[in-house]
């Protein structure tokens, strides 16, 4: 296994239209976690699945965002109508099942800019 | 107030050097997490700490409980330390990460 991947690695679109990043996280790992990092900020959690079902979503998650996992294993996260303010690393990580302090694993992110 | 604190932002040694990175957090945790950034994106997980002190290397991780504090330390310091540090925080039932800003290091030769 190769780890956690994420594609694309950049996006450019233009403001108003959709896009959609793909996550595949490690296989036996069946936390995943969507976070979003700004230029000069650290990230902050967007959503949170376990297996197929999302747990928690953040305040952050406009309905403008909505995130999938529908079998458990890879998931998409999708803006709708993109604002410039939307323009930031989108960052997955993954950690193993059942344990709660295990270090999670990150891809390498989806860089969107929005023009 | 953040509920993850670090310090310094920057910081900018020369090579060799001995380093701290701190840490503070205001939020009941299961684990405090210790990563690193390359330019690009990519974040590599340096250390996770519930308690006491971890070393890999030259870097040394530590944290104090009741204070609600962490130190990362690099001993001896090189060029290709240079990245960003980044404290995080395992909260909540989730355990999602909770991140400080980060503390971008620059090691000069």
């Amino acid at each position: 296994d190769t780890g956690v991947s994420q594609d694309p690695r950049h996006k450019i679109t233009k403001r108003g239209q959709n896009v959609t990043f793909r996550c595949d996280p490690i296989s036996e790992h069946n936390r995943l976690y969507w976070y979003r990092q700004t230029l000069g900020q650290g990230p902050e959690f967007l959503t949170y699945f376990q297996n197929e079902a999302q747990l928690e979503k953040s305040r952050l998650l406009s309905d403008r965002f909505s995130a999938e996992r529908p079998k458990g294993s890879f998931s998409t996260l999708e803006i709708q109508r993109t604002e410039q303010g939307d323009s930031a690393m989108y960052l997955c990580a993954s950690s193993p099942q059942g344990q709660m302090n295990t270090e999670a694993f990150f891809g390498q992110g989806t860089r969107l800019t929005v023009v | 107030k953040n509920e993850v604190e670090q310090s310094p932002q920057n910081l900018t040694a020369q090579e060799g050097e001995f380093i701290t990175i701190n840490c503070s957090y205001s939020v009941g945790i299961s684990a405090l997490h210790w990563l690193q950034q390359h330019p690009g994106g990519g974040i590599v997980s340096l250390f996770m700490l519930s308690s006491g002190k971890k070393k890999h290397g030259r870097l040394i991780a530590t944290i104090n409980i009741q204070e609600k504090h962490s130190s990362l330390h690099i001993t001896a310091s090189h060029p290709r330390d240079s990245a960003v540090y980044i404290c995080a925080v395992s909260a909540g039932a989730t355990n999602k990460l909770i991140f400080g800003t980060g503390t971008l290091l620059a090691v000069q030769p």
